[in-house]
């Protein structure tokens, strides 16, 4: 079956280090893969996505490639800010026909100002 | 509304009891998901509904698990004879209609959740 396996929390950084959140992925077929956020106090939210191999998903100075032979969509970022800690969310679409996304277990990331 | 309302935020209940939980979604969007989260766990799949009719109810625990939408539009989520395990964080999430050729698109815009914590 399709499952996301995503980096270990929680991360703890400093502000303007460089971010970078793990995920891999297990799926037949060409899935698409998403990154979501979850900011304290709201419900998830689509960050960004990308849909076919070696596409970039980009949004709010983070950025993700879907790289089809690590199956993996790691999320970065150049510069953090405090008001980037939230928890985020690695999943993915399969492209069989299943409507349901697939979900990682979340990282929850601080940023210390 | 401007966004996936859900109800109750919060409900703490006896174990035993029946608990329903509301979601009203996107204006428009017709399909609809709910989701669980257990503290330490991911996003746990319950049930897809495109319309009024779930295609997809393969992530129910068990048949104390129900759930229903009406008009194509609020639906309901109902737990009877909860137990201490069924606390979580119940999401629900609503997205347009599926592309051109069926697929739905995985951009999916969450409620803030229902707590349920079973004493």
């Amino acid at each position: 079956g399709n499952s996301v396996t995503q980096m270990e929390g929680p991360v703890t950084l400093s502000e303007e280090a460089f971010l970078t959140i793990n995920c891999t992925y297990t799926a037949t077929g060409y899935p698409s893969l998403f990154w979501y956020v979850q900011y304290p106090g709201e419900g998830l939210q689509l960050l960004l996505k990308a849909t076919k191999a070696d596409d970039k998903g980009s949004n709010k100075g983070f950025e993700a490639t879907y790289r089809k032979e690590t199956t993996s969509f790691h999320l970065e970022k150049g510069s953090v800010q405090v008001s980037d800690s939230a928890v985020y969310f690695c999943a993915l679409l399969s492209n069989f026909g299943n409507e349901k996304l697939t979900f990682g277990t979340g990282t929850r990331l601080t940023i210390i100002p | 509304g401007a966004g996936v309302s859900q109800s109750p935020s919060n409900k703490v209940t006896e174990k035993g009891k029946d608990v329903e939980l509301r979601c009203d979604p996107i204006s428009g969007h017709t399909a609809l998901y709910w989701y669980r989260q257990s503290l330490g766990q991911g996003l746990e799949f319950l049930i897809y509904f495109q319309g009024n009719s779930a295609p997809d109810k393969s992530g129910l625990p068990s048949d104390r698990f129900s759930a229903e939408r009406t008009g194509g539009s609020v639906s309901t989520l109902t737990i009877q004879r909860t137990q201490q395990e069924d606390s979580a964080v119940y999401l629900c999430a609503s997205s347009t209609a599926p592309l051109a050729g069926g697929r739905v698109t995985g951009e999916l815009f969450f409620g803030e959740g229902s707590r349920l914590t079973v004493l």
